[in-house]
């Protein structure tokens, strides 16, 4: 299989704090993962590109001071919302991206369950 | 700039009929083309990935087809099931200047109602 994980399911913080969502490929390695962002009745939308031992890509307006992502493990990814605010109440999903072992654009992202924040 | 629009929003069909969802996405240039399901408030689950090489895939009751020159994608569910109830999301990977590790550009989905 390939699973994905992430940690919390759901958390809610104050308005001014931090927090940290965990992403994890269990059962395979991911140099890539992804991170986007649902509001309620809309779609996906990518927040940033996740590379193992590099700087993350950001999409164009996706603060990238607020949102700080480390990939510091070929099986994890962490996204920190900082200084939160209620407007950054959302949903937040992660992929992964397999390794393979060829040279393939083709390839399958893998989702996990996602974590809703909740910014009072 | 991709875009992917989903056709119909929302749909309500009673329980056994067959139905066909849309998807139709602005630029032609994509590696692939996946279709998604999705509970309410949990994450997604893969249901078919068209390459861009191909015309469809099948996995039991559902067929996915992929028209790239027309930049359309039908999802087609047959004898439709009560637990089949949720949001449809399309979603392609564009052929763009991120290289080879672009994310999905989604669709806002459709949401599905199996009337039992």
């Amino acid at each position: 299989g390939a699973v994905v994980s992430q940690h919390p399911s759901w958390v809610i913080c104050k308005s001014g704090t931090s927090v940290k969502i965990e992403c994890r490929s269990l059962d395979f390695q991911a140099t890539t993962m992804f991170w986007y962002r649902q509001f309620p009745k809309q779609s996906l939308m990518l927040m940033a590109t996740s590379n193992e031992g590099s700087k993350a890509t950001y999409e164009q307006g996706v603060e990238k001071d607020k949102f700080l992502i480390n990939h510091a493990s070929l099986t994890l990814s962490t996204l920190t919302v900082t200084s939160a605010h209620p407007e950054d109440s959302s949903f937040y999903i992660c992929s992964a991206r397999r390794d393979r072992a060829y040279l393939d654009f083709s390839y399958e992202q893998y989702f996990g369950p996602g974590t809703r924040l909740t910014v009072t | 700039k991709q875009e992917v629009t989903q056709i119909p929003a929302a749909l309500s069909v009673p329980e056994g009929e067959n139905l066909v969802l849309n998807c139709s996405f602005t630029d032609s240039a994509i590696y692939n083309l996946q279709w998604f399901r999705q509970d309410p408030g949990k994450g997604l689950t893969s249901l078919l990935l068209i390459q861009s090489s191909q015309r469809e895939q099948t996995s039991g009751r559902l067929n996915a087809s992929l028209d790239k020159s027309s930049g359309r994608s039908t999802l087609y569910i047959a004898a439709s099931q009560p637990g089949d109830s949720a949001t449809y999301l399309c979603a392609v990977r564009p052929r763009g200047s991120g290289g080879g590790a672009d994310g999905l550009t989604f669709g806002k989905g459709t949401h599905l109602i199996i009337q039992p």
